[in-house]
Formats: C-alpha cells, structure tokens, sequence
C-alpha cells in the first residue's frame, strides 16, 4: 500500500512558466514532508521541506504547500527554467509512533522544462 | 572525500554469488540508510542505523544484511543474489538537530545487475 502517492509520472512546462508537482499521503502520522530532485545517474539531492505546523514554506523559485485536511502537499517552481529538469521525489516522515527518520518516499514525477 | 561515497558503481553478478555494496560518509552523521529504486516504485528503504552499532529493518530487507561497526561506514550485503535485486541502490545519511532527523543526504548510487 503506497503510503505517498505522486499520481503524475511525468509533467511538461514550458520555460518561464510555474510547475506544479502533485503529492499525496495517506497516513496522518507524517508530519514532515521534504521534495527531492533527481537528475539521471546522480542521487536525489534534498530540495525543501515543511512541517505539519505550517502551510507555506518558500525558499527562492521553490515553494512548498501542505494541506493537512487533504493530506495533499504541492511543489511549485516560478518560473521553471530548463535546469530543473529532473525527476522529483516527494518523502514524508513522522516523529510520532517512533519513525523519527524513516522516509517514504513517493514514486516520482519527471518534470521536463522546455526552452 | 566529501560526503558520501559508494563503491562500486555498477557492477553485473551472477546469480547465487555474494556482493557487498560500499558505503562511506565522512560528516559524522549519526543515521544512515540504504534504498533501492525501482521504476515505478520510488526509494524503498531497506535497512538503515541510527548510530553506530545499531541496526533496523525498512520496507524491504528481505535478501539484505547490514553492518555499522563504525560512523562513516554502513555497508549492504547480498548473501545470495537474485535477479529480483537488479536495482539502483543508494545510501544516504542524516543527522540529528533540534529534537529531529535533518534532511538526508545521498550517495551517487550502485547500480546492480543480477543475472
């Protein structure tokens, strides 16, 4: 049962546009979220993150929103430039039942930027 | 060395045979762990430590053993491989600040072929 669900596997935008990555989850427990981005034959580097005690959380093109009733979170980058072409990666963790540091990740989406 | 390092890079195996996967962190992070990706699967941990001398099982540690005899070193052992085991694996490590795990950090990945 996938705990984390990105249902897009992948997302085209044009350069200079926002993209907008989906992300699901499905067990209350998680109360912190972090986005990784994955170029080809590299491991994922860590991207942003939230805790559940917000909704909003920015750092320069990157801003993360969480919607605890939807159990939904969203990554958007503005604007998209063709560099942030990589597959991303939405992981969750939860502090309370003892899992203070395993992440479940989501399956990914790919996000392709076009100039 | 910075961060972390994995040997081999790829790396094909005959079925049956034992492989060990290498693992080097040189930033003194308590936590360690190791994931495999899988197409259409996302990361899936398969084991990972808290500390040295500390061990635990993730999503998929059937087939897989580790060891943490020291901080910088987690490596992942395939007793016998099996072609189901065909995988990018990746070893991450983390820290702990502020009551939590920080965000993980990944090693370059290994990619493994069992035939």
């Amino acid at each position: 049962d996938q705990q984390v669900k990105q249902n897009s596997p992948s997302l085209s935008v044009q350069e200079g546009r926002i993209s907008i990555l989906n992300c699901d989850y499905t067990n209350s427990m998680f109360d912190y979220f972090l986005w990784y981005k994955k170029y080809p034959a590299e491991g994922p580097t860590f991207l942003i993150s939230i805790s559940s005690i917000k909704d909003k959380n920015e750092d320069g093109r990157f801003t993360v929103f969480l919607n605890k009733s939807a159990k939904h979170l969203s990554l958007h980058i503005v604007p998209s430039q063709p560099g942030d072409s990589a597959v991303y990666f939405c992981a969750a963790s939860g502090r309370r039942g003892g899992a203070t540091n395993k992440l479940i990740f989501g399956t990914g989406t790919l996000l392709a930027v076009q100039p | 060395i910075a961060g972390i390092t994995q040997a081999p890079t790829s790396q094909i195996l005959a079925a049956g045979r034992r492989m060990t996967l290498r693992c080097t962190q040189d930033m003194r992070h308590n936590a360690m762990y190791w994931y495999r990706q899988d197409l259409g699967l996302g990361l899936r941990l398969i084991h990972y430590s808290n500390t040295a001398g500390t061990t635990g099982k993730g999503e998929v540690p059937d087939g897989y053993s580790v060891s943490r005899a020291n901080t910088d070193d987690f490596p992942l052992t395939l007793a016998s491989a099996v072609p189901s085991q065909t995988s990018v694996y990746f070893c991450a490590s983390s820290d702990w600040s502020g009551g939590r795990y920080n965000e993980q950090f990944f090693g370059p990945g290994t990619r493994l072929t069992v035939l």
